[in-house]
Parts: structure tokens; C-alpha cells; sequence
């Protein structure tokens, strides 16, 4: 069954600064990967997603994710930050062949932007 | 317009009481489904609807049953609520099932089972 990992729980970053969230996955055929975003009190929006083709997806709100077969990764990148992007990050894995099972979501990370 | 749209957003009752929290969506998409979010945050399926046939149903107690009128809207019963049905539930739509269809979410309904 498929899987997916988030090691961090919660990251703290500066404003301006650089941002990336981790996401590993387990799965034996070619995933499908998504990234979204859940602010407080929200409902989740998708960032972007990876089928195939070019491994670096750019995204919606300044965000990109690369693809890394090798590393069973799907990393989540923002060069600059801001306070708006303090919220719940998930990743998330689709099935291949139309399985029935929807998404399947890590556990989520954390995102603090401190001043 | 709001795609994927959830009522009500807040739901307070008591244990043993029956409830349902309604789900439309306005975006033409096949399936619909139901997530619940614990307190931990984590998401987990519960069900999937797809052109009004039910697909999976996961480890959900019999309690919970989803009905959908039509392709736009599937709600959710909730029957004999307990304490640890409290969580956030979630639904949300695709355009097909299928692992590589991105999802659309509700905003969220926030269940409080006292």
C-alpha cells in the first residue's frame, strides 16, 4: 500500500527566508504527488502536482516541488517566504490505475514564519 | 463562487444525537468524497462517491452513511454521535476517481460531540 512521510512536524522559518518541506512516499509504480496547503480554520488548497514529464512543478503562491525517483522524494521549495505562508503543509499520493482509495496524506508539517 | 461549499461550518451535539453535514459541489466533477481530520491533523478517507455509486467505504463504523441526491451534492449522516467522532470533516471532489485527479476541499465542519 501506498505511502507517504512528512519527517517534520513543525519547521520554523524567517521571513525572506528559504523554505523546504519534506516529503517522502511508498509506492511501487510511478506516483502521483501533490502538495497542499490547509491555513487555520481552512479548508485544503492544492499547491501543485506531479504526474509526469519535467520532475520541478511550479505551483500556485511562489511554490515549486521536485520530483527525485532516486530519493522516493517530492520536496516542497519556496525561495523567500512570507507571513502569509504560516499554515499546515500536506502531501499526498494518488494511486495509478484508478484505485479507489483517494488520496493518501501524510501526517502534515508545520510551517511557522517568525518576523 | 465557491466550489466545493460544506454546512454548517460548526456542529455542537450531544452523544447519541443524529446529525448530517451536507456537501455541494458546483464544479461538474464525477466523485466526491469524505475525509475526517483528527486532532493531530491527520487526514483520513472515508468514503468516495463516484457518478452516485459508493466506492470505498474504510474502516468507518456503520454510524456514518453518505447520501448523495445527485452528482452535485453528497452528505453525510452521522447516527448515535460519540465522543470521538469530534474532528473536522472534509469533503471534496475530483473530476474522475483516479489516483492522478487532483482533489478539490471544502472549507471544513467542525464537529464538537459533548
Amino acid at each position: 500500500a501506498q505511502s507517504v512521510t512528512q519527517p517534520d512536524i513543525h519547521i520554523t522559518v524567517s521571513e525572506g527566508a528559504s523554505l523546504e518541506l519534506r516529503c517522502n512516499y511508498s509506492y511501487g509504480a510511478t506516483p502521483y504527488l501533490f502538495w497542499y496547503v490547509q491555513s487555520p480554520g481552512q479548508g485544503l488548497q492544492l499547491l501543485l502536482k506531479y504526474f509526469s514529464g519535467d520532475t520541478l512543478v511550479q505551483g500556485i503562491k511562489g511554490f515549486e516541488a521536485e520530483f527525485k525517483r532516486s530519493q522516493s522524494s517530492f520536496n516542497l521549495r519556496k525561495p523567500s517566504v512570507h507571513w502569509s505562508d504560516a499554515a499546515e503543509y500536506f502531501c499526498a499520493v494518488g494511486e495509478l490505475g484508478g484505485g479507489a482509495d483517494g488520496l493518501t496524506f501524510g501526517k502534515g508539517t508545520h510551517l511557522i514564519i517568525q518576523p | 463562487d465557491t466550489a466545493v461549499s460544506q454546512t454548517p461550518k460548526y456542529l455542537v451535539t450531544q452523544m447519541g444525537n443524529d446529525k448530517s453535514i451536507k456537501c455541494e459541489q458546483n464544479l461538474g466533477h464525477d466523485t466526491m468524497y469524505w475525509y475526517k481530520q483528527d486532532s493531530k491533523k491527520f487526514l483520513k478517507i472515508m468514503f468516495s462517491y463516484n457518478n452516485k455509486e459508493l466506492i470505498i467505504n474504510e474502516t468507518v463504523p456503520n454510524r456514518f452513511s453518505p447520501k448523495s441526491p445527485d452528482k452535485a451534492h453528497l452528505n453525510l449522516h452521522i447516527n448515535s454521535l460519540e465522543l470521538g467522532d469530534s474532528a473536522v470533516y472534509f469533503c471534496a471532489s475530483s473530476h474522475r476517481l483516479g489516483g492522478r485527479e487532483p482533489q478539490y476541499f471544502g472549507p471544513g465542519t467542525r464537529l464538537l460531540v459533548l
